[in-house]
């Protein structure tokens, strides 16, 4: 029973395709997020919904579009791939966003490894 | 085995010794530390967490420190074993808000048998 799942966990893609990232959580949790690995394992948060609500929105380009169907979808939309992209990918779901204590506890999937050549 | 975190991303820790990774955060409103584990292949997996009213709390062979006074934070494990292995990150939130959690660079834990 996969708590936070990521489709697919590889990707590799030309420049200039458009992919997507799926992520789905089974945890009854209200808010999901998305961050970006760099190949120095620094992490960085990309967007944060809150029950299909856009909260945070980091400075990401507009090439990167999230969906949040329903709360326990959080889709990640990348058009026009360029090189820097290249990066993995992390969903996270937590069942609070403001209450500054483990509910805030961020569950994350295992990563979409994306390369682009 | 200790590291200073930022400065010293890699630690490496004879298998049974306690390990002391370390992290120095940047906002002195943070008030909610978190401490992740990150396995190769694997997304980063919640350890322990401490809010700034305490300034130490123990887990299961773990221990986190946190020194407001000169923003930092430890993360103590005792009897380190191969499993251990990892990437650590610690992690900063101003509580209260919809503020996103900061994630330190982190410190790569490796064991020598």
């Amino acid at each position: 029973d996969t708590a936070v799942s990521q489709t697919p966990k590889y990707l590799v893609t030309q420049m200039g395709n458009d992919k997507s990232i799926k992520c789905e959580q089974n945890l009854g949790h209200d808010t999901m997020y998305w961050y970006k690995q760099d190949s120095k394992k620094f992490l960085k948060i990309m967007f944060s919904y809150n029950n299909k609500e856009l909260i945070i929105n980091e400075t990401v380009p507009n090439r990167f579009s999230p969906k949040s169907p329903d709360k326990a979808h959080l889709n990640l939309h990348i058009n026009s791939l360029e090189l820097g992209d290249s990066a993995v990918y992390f969903c996270a779901s937590s069942q609070d966003l403001t209450s500054g204590g483990i509910t805030d506890t961020q569950y994350f999937g295992p990563g979409t490894r994306l390369t682009v050549l | 085995g200790e590291s200073v975190g930022l400065h010293l991303p890699t630690l490496s820790v004879q298998e049974g010794d306690n390990s002391i990774i370390n992290c120095a955060y940047s906002n002195s409103a943070s008030d909610y530390f978190i401490w992740y584990k990150q396995e190769s292949g694997k997304g980063p997996q919640f350890i322990i967490d401490i809010r700034s009213n305490m300034d130490k709390r123990q887990g299961q062979r773990v221990t986190v420190l946190l020194n407001k006074t000169v923003k930092h934070l430890s993360l103590q494990i005792a009897a380190t074993q191969p499993g251990d292995s990892a990437v650590y990150f610690c992690a900063e939130k101003v509580h209260s808000s919809a503020s996103k959690i900061i994630f330190g660079s982190g410190t790569r834990l490796s064991i020598r048998p």
